[in-house]
């Protein structure tokens, strides 16, 4: 069966801009989470949506926002981007609390 | 909030030789996880600890956990250089998905 799919897998923007990662769950998963990792601080939990409802939230700015759809299908934006949010964004599905997730690939955002 | 910590951060092996990785949470933690992950590429779920006392085995790989100690440990048995990766636990509260990540534990397995 697919796997959870990010895209895209590559991004380069400008400061200041603002992006939009993708995140299609294993089918029948509704529990969607966002990871970012950087060398420097790890794997820093973004935020985890269930049903359509965002249901925990990490200590990030409001500039990190997302959202999800009826179908699961997930999506974050990084508004006023920094050179800071130089990243690789993972976003992880699970069939429900306790089953561990299963990862994308990510998308790599580099900032300039 | 859920703090995990991981031991050692860099761990250098030689084949055939046996080690274990410790994991560290600070509050309750009703679910344990074990993550691999290889340079450039996602993380790969290998073991999902659910209980105290919980032991999982694949391969040369075994997890185990101890939730009144809040240790989890993951050993490695006789290394191969196909282990050489980074080992990440997580630790999540038992109705949630909200999922902490230890620092991971740089392996080596050197012939």
């Amino acid at each position: 069966k697919a796997g959870v799919t990010q895209t895209p897998r590559y991004l380069i923007k400008t400061r200041g801009q603002q992006v939009t990662l993708s995140c299609s769950p294993i089918s029948g998963h509704r529990s969607v989470s966002w990871y970012q990792q950087t060398p420097g601080q790890g794997l820093q939990f973004l935020f985890e949506y269930f049903s359509e409802t965002q249901r925990n939230k990490g200590n990030f700015p409001g500039r990190f926002s997302g959202r999800q759809f009826s179908n699961s299908r997930s999506e974050m934006n990084v508004s006023t981007l920094e050179l800071g949010d130089s990243a690789l964004y993972l976003c992880a599905s699970s069939l429900a609390a306790g089953y561990g997730y299963t990862f994308g690939s990510g998308t790599r955002l580099t900032v300039v | 909030e859920l703090k995990v910590e991981q031991n050692p951060l860099f761990l250098s092996m030689q084949e055939g030789k046996n080690y274990t990785i410790y994991c560290n949470y600070s509050t309750t933690s009703d679910r344990l996880y074990w993550y691999r992950q290889d340079p450039g590429k996602s993380l790969e779920s290998l073991f999902v600890l659910l209980s105290n006392g919980a032991v999982k085995q694949e391969g040369r790989l075994m997890a185990s956990l101890d939730t009144k100690a809040r240790l989890s440990t993951l050993h490695i048995t006789a290394a191969v250089h196909d282990l050489s990766a980074t080992y990440f636990c997580a630790g999540s509260p038992y109705n949630n998905n909200d999922m902490r990540f230890g620092a991971g534990t740089r392996l080596t397995v050197k012939p």
